[in-house]
C-alpha cells in the first residue's frame, strides 16, 4: 500500500492568498484526521471525519479554515485567507476504526510557509 | 478535557535501556499509544495499550496503569536511529481522535 498520501509536501504563499492542502487516506480506512504541529502549540487536531462525514471541527482555528472529503479517497484542507501565524506542518492521517483508534498513520506532510 | 506529560528531553547510550515517561488527566478514554517521529518526518505508530499492563514489540515495550494514570515506553538496545521525538496520546472515551502529550527528545549518544 501507498500510505496517506499528502500534496504538496512544500508550500511557501504570500498573506492573504488561498491554500488548499490534499489528502488521499489509505484505501480500506473508514477515517480522516487533519493535525497542525507547531513548536508552540505542539501536534494539534483540527478536524477528523468518520466514513467522509466531519465529526469533530473543533479544533479548526477560525473560519478561514475549511475541510471537505468528498469522497473516500480524498479530503482537501482549504485556508482562506492565508496568515502568517498558519505556518506549520500539516498532516493528514486515517485509519480503519471509527471510535477509539489508537493506531493512526500519517501522511508525510505539507510544511507551509505564509510570507 | 485532557492533559498529557512528558519530560521534554532525554539522553541516553547506545546499547542502553530508556524509559520514557507520560502522566496524564483525562475523563475517560480507550487507551494510550505512543508515536515516534523523527526530525522532518512525519508521527510513526509504535505501540498501544488498551488495558493494563505491558505490551511488547521487539526493542520497544509500553506499559499503562490506569489506577496510576501512568504509562511509559521502554526502549531496549538503543541504536542511534532511536534517536527521534516519542509522543504518547489518549483516545477520548465517546470520540476517535488522538489527543497528543508534549513530545519528549531521545538522543542516543555513542
Amino acid at each position: 500500500d501507498a500510505g496517506v498520501i499528502q500534496s504538496p509536501r512544500h508550500e511557501v504563499t504570500e498573506m492573504g492568498q488561498e491554500v488548499t492542502l490534499r489528502c488521499k487516506p489509505i484505501s480500506g480506512h473508514n477515517s480522516l484526521f487533519w493535525y497542525r504541529q507547531t513548536m508552540m502549540r505542539g501536534l494539534e487536531l483540527l478536524i477528523y471525519f468518520n466514513n467522509n462525514v466531519p465529526i469533530d471541527d473543533s479544533g479548526m482555528p477560525e473560519d478561514r479554515f475549511s475541510a471537505k472529503m468528498p469522497n473516500a479517497s480524498f479530503s482537501t484542507l482549504k485556508i482562506q485567507p492565508s496568515e502568517p501565524r498558519d505556518s506549520a506542518v500539516y498532516f493528514c492521517a486515517s485509519t480503519v476504526r471509527t471510535s477509539g483508534s489508537l493506531e493512526q498513520y500519517f501522511g508525510p506532510g505539507t510544511r507551509l510557509t505564509v510570507t | 478535557g485532557q492533559s498529557l506529560e512528558q519530560p521534554s528531553e532525554v539522553t541516553a547510550v547506545e546499547g542502553a535501556i530508556v524509559q520514557i515517561n507520560c502522566t496524564y488527566q483525562t475523563s475517560g478514554f480507550y487507551g494510550l499509544s505512543w508515536y515516534q517521529q523523527h526530525d522532518g518526518g512525519a508521527p510513526t505508530f509504535l505501540s498501544y495499550n488498551a488495558l493494563d499492563g505491558l505490551e511488547e514489540t521487539g526493542r520497544f515495550s509500553s506499559f499503562l496503569s490506569r489506577s496510576d494514570s501512568y504509562g511509559y515506553l521502554l526502549l531496549q538496545e538503543l541504536q542511534m536511529k532511536d534517536s527521534a521525538s516519542y509522543f504518547c496520546a489518549v483516545s477520548p472515551r465517546g470520540a476517535n481522535n488522538l489527543f497528543f502529550g508534549t513530545g519528549t527528545r531521545l538522543t542516543v549518544i555513542p
